[in-house]
């Protein structure tokens, strides 16, 4: 019930294109659901966020779309870009408790 | 400023040694998280402090791993008898307040343990 799962375990775009990787869990009692961006070498760095009550959050080129009756979320990138090479991942969080997936390795080629 | 920082960002150490691995939060942070990230995984929760003490240790894998942060503000994370299956990178993470959901995590770069 813990888990979280994430989809495809790997992604390769072309530039300017839309790059999308989901994520489901199990247990109701979430209530924020962040992604992360990490870079080789680095920590992982909060990219966007969202709350159960609502649907539908957008910053920038960013954009994470929610379903709370099929427990599913996903991160869509538009414009792809080069820079955009990374690992991402999704989580799940309720009190301090945060349960991450296992990843999605994005490669945007130029 | 300053964000979190982690050292030594490398650690190599022979099985059955003693590794003691420290992060400094941002300052005025109280809550301190500890995770483990193994290859190709996402983070692992170990460990979360609310100022000086432990509110939830309950990602500790067995009672070789151990954490610390005795004035609220470094925390240090100790593994004894280590085994070749803790070689992992180990990150930290603080946030400003721990209480309720939405706030932000500020990782660490990490520090990756090799048990040889």
């Amino acid at each position: 019930q813990q888990q979280v799962k994430q989809s495809p375990q790997s992604l390769i775009v072309q530039k300017g294109g839309i790059s999308i990787i989901n994520c489901a869990y199990e247990n109701t009692a979430f209530d924020y659901f962040p992604w992360y961006q990490q870079f080789p070498g680095k920590g992982p760095a909060l990219l966007i966020a969202i709350r159960p009550d609502v649907s539908e959050k957008k910053e920038g080129r960013f954009t994470i779309s929610f379903n709370k009756s099929a427990k599913q979320f996903s991160l869509h990138i538009m414009d792809s870009q080069p820079g955009d090479s990374a690992t991402y991942f999704c989580a799940a969080n309720y009190g301090q408790n945060f349960v991450f997936g296992p990843g999605t390795r994005l490669s945007v080629l130029p | 400023g300053a964000g979190v920082s982690q050292t030594p960002s490398n650690k190599v150490t022979e099985k059955g040694k003693y590794v003691e691995l420290r992060c400094d939060p941002i300052s005025g942070h109280t809550a301190l998280y500890w995770y483990r990230q193994s290859l190709g995984q996402g983070p692992e929760f170990l460990i979360y402090f609310q100022g000086t003490g432990a509110a939830d240790d309950s990602g500790l894998p067995n009672d070789r791993f151990f954490a610390v942060r005795p004035e609220g503000s470094v925390s240090t994370l100790k593994i004894q008898r280590t085994e070749r299956g803790d070689s992992a990178v180990y990150l930290c993470a603080s946030s400003l307040t721990g209480a309720g959901a939405g706030y932000e995590q500020y990782f660490g770069p990490g520090t990756r343990l090799t048990v040889t």
